[in-house]
């Protein structure tokens, strides 16, 4: 099975600041999707960004952008210019091809500092 | 609001008696998943519905917990004889079929509590 690992439980970052969020991953499929979710306290889970393993340009939304390594499995997720509504959990997710499981991290808690 | 709806938001019940959630995913989406997440965990996959058709479940689906999808529309977990580990947020999410890339819309969950 394919294995999601965020290896960052808890991360903070002063408001206006850049932050990156690591996330690794396991899989011996060559065509899959990656995604970030945001989960606010109580609130319901978003999406934040997607990328897709077969695109070589890392994906952008604005604030947030990802570095996606395909060679060592790696998706990170930065912030730039974070505000304190960014603070929430966040969780990177896993969906392969063939499969309709999605598979997600330990998730990471950020803290915005104001 | 016509994202996806969950009922209801907490459950509170004594160890040993059964419960059922309802989901209502988003009305054009015809895949619709089922979640539980504990905390300082990330979501954990259930099961899975394509329309009414139940596609996939997960070895943490023990005989005690079905899940069904009548007309291809809202669904229902249910979890008979609840026991503490039970306890959890039960999550569900929906997506359009087609592209792999389709992002799943969550619902706000379901918190059950066992006493």
């Amino acid at each position: 099975a394919q294995t999601v690992t965020q290896s960052q439980p808890e991360m903070s970052v002063q408001e206006a600041e850049t932050v990156t969020l690591s996330c690794t991953y396991d899989t011996s499929e060559s065509d899959y999707y990656l995604f970030w979710y945001k989960q606010p306290p109580s609130r319901q889970m978003i999406l934040v960004i997607r990328q897709e393993a077969y695109k070589q340009q890392n994906a952008t939304e604005n604030r947030f952008s990802v570095n996606f390594q395909k060679a060592a499995k790696s998706f990170s997720l930065k912030i730039s210019d974070s505000q304190l509504g960014d603070a929430a959990m966040y969780f990177c997710a896993y969906r392969g091809n063939t499969g309709n499981q999605f598979y997600f991290g330990t998730g990471t808690s950020l803290t915005v500092i104001p | 609001d016509t994202g996806v709806s969950q009922d209801p938001r907490h459950k509170i019940t004594k160890r040993g008696q059964n419960v059922t959630f309802r989901c209502d995913p988003i009305s054009e989406h015809n895949r619709l998943y089922w979640y539980r997440q504990t905390l300082g965990q990330g979501p954990e996959f259930l099961t899975y519905f394509q329309n009414e058709a139940q596609l996939e479940k997960s070895r943490l689906l023990s005989d005690r917990f079905s899940a069904e999808r009548p007309k291809g529309s809202f669904s229902t977990l249910e979890i008979q004889r609840t026991e503490q580990g039970d306890s959890a947020m039960y999550l569900c999410a929906s997506s359009l079929a087609g592209a792999s890339n389709q992002p799943q819309h969550f619902g706000d969950g379901t918190r059950l509590s066992i006493l």
